[in-house]
């Protein structure tokens, strides 16, 4: 089936730096990739989609300069949290979906924690 | 319009009986309903999904009942275990390929032994 692996699994930053995290589909060509926030004990919000070799579309209220999407390829997208703040800290997850495949697979989560 | 709500927000269910979730939408442009399963720490993953022309779907102890003309379908697990206790997520997707999924606020399964 779909895989899709995403990196790391938790990572705690100091204020102010950034952290990079990585979403890869294993055996599958994602053209499309979603990234979601997850605060605790909530749902999962859209925060961006990213199309492969495009510019990622963010949803309303999310900052595209401070969280900076790459889909450079066909397997890989990348979130940069730029300038980390403590109100960043939360679980961020991925999906990666491709053409005539109705599935929606998930990353396993990346949660970040920012001192 | 986008919004799929869904009920109840917990549940706590004794071992091998039925658990029941349920979810409502109003745009009948969605066409595609998924319902995922997730641990704390984990992301959600597939549990099963339906399409909006059949009526039900039964996969092992899980099945969903889908009724269109009332825009509600729901997420039956029967035998209820112990190691089914998690969040469940249903969720619904445009008509469109590239369209992400408008996700319910999530049940908080508990199954008791």
């Amino acid at each position: 089936g779909a895989v899709v692996s995403q990196h790391p699994s938790w990572v705690i930053c100091k204020s102010g730096t950034s952290v990079k995290i990585e979403c890869r589909s294993l055996d599958f060509q994602a053209t499309t990739m979603f990234w979601y926030r997850q605060f605790p004990k909530q749902s999962l919000m859209l925060m961006a989609t990213s199309n492969e070799g495009s510019k990622a579309t963010y949803e309303q209220g999310v900052e595209k300069d401070k969280f900076l999407i790459n889909h450079a390829s066909l397997t890989l997208s990348t979130l940069t949290v730029t300038s980390a703040h403590p109100e960043d800290s939360s679980f961020y997850i991925c999906s990666a979906n491709s053409p005539g495949n109705y599935g929606y697979t998930f990353g396993s989560g990346t949660r970040l924690t920012v001192v | 319009q986008q919004q799929v709500k869904q009920s109840p927000q917990s549940l706590i269910v004794q071992k091998g009986g039925i658990s029941i979730i349920n979810c409502a939408y109003e745009n009948t442009a969605f066409d595609y309903f998924p319902w995922y399963q997730q641990f704390p720490g984990k992301g959600p993953a597939l549990l099963i999904a339906i399409r909006p022309d059949v009526s039900e779907k039964k996969e092992g102890r899980f099945t969903i009942s889908f009724n269109k003309s009332a825009k509600q379908f729901s997420l039956h697990i029967m035998d209820s275990q112990p190691g089914d206790s998690a969040t469940y997520f249903c969720a619904a997707r445009l008509n469109s390929g590239y369209s992400t999924l408008t996700f319910g606020k999530g049940t908080m399964l508990l199954v008791s032994p």
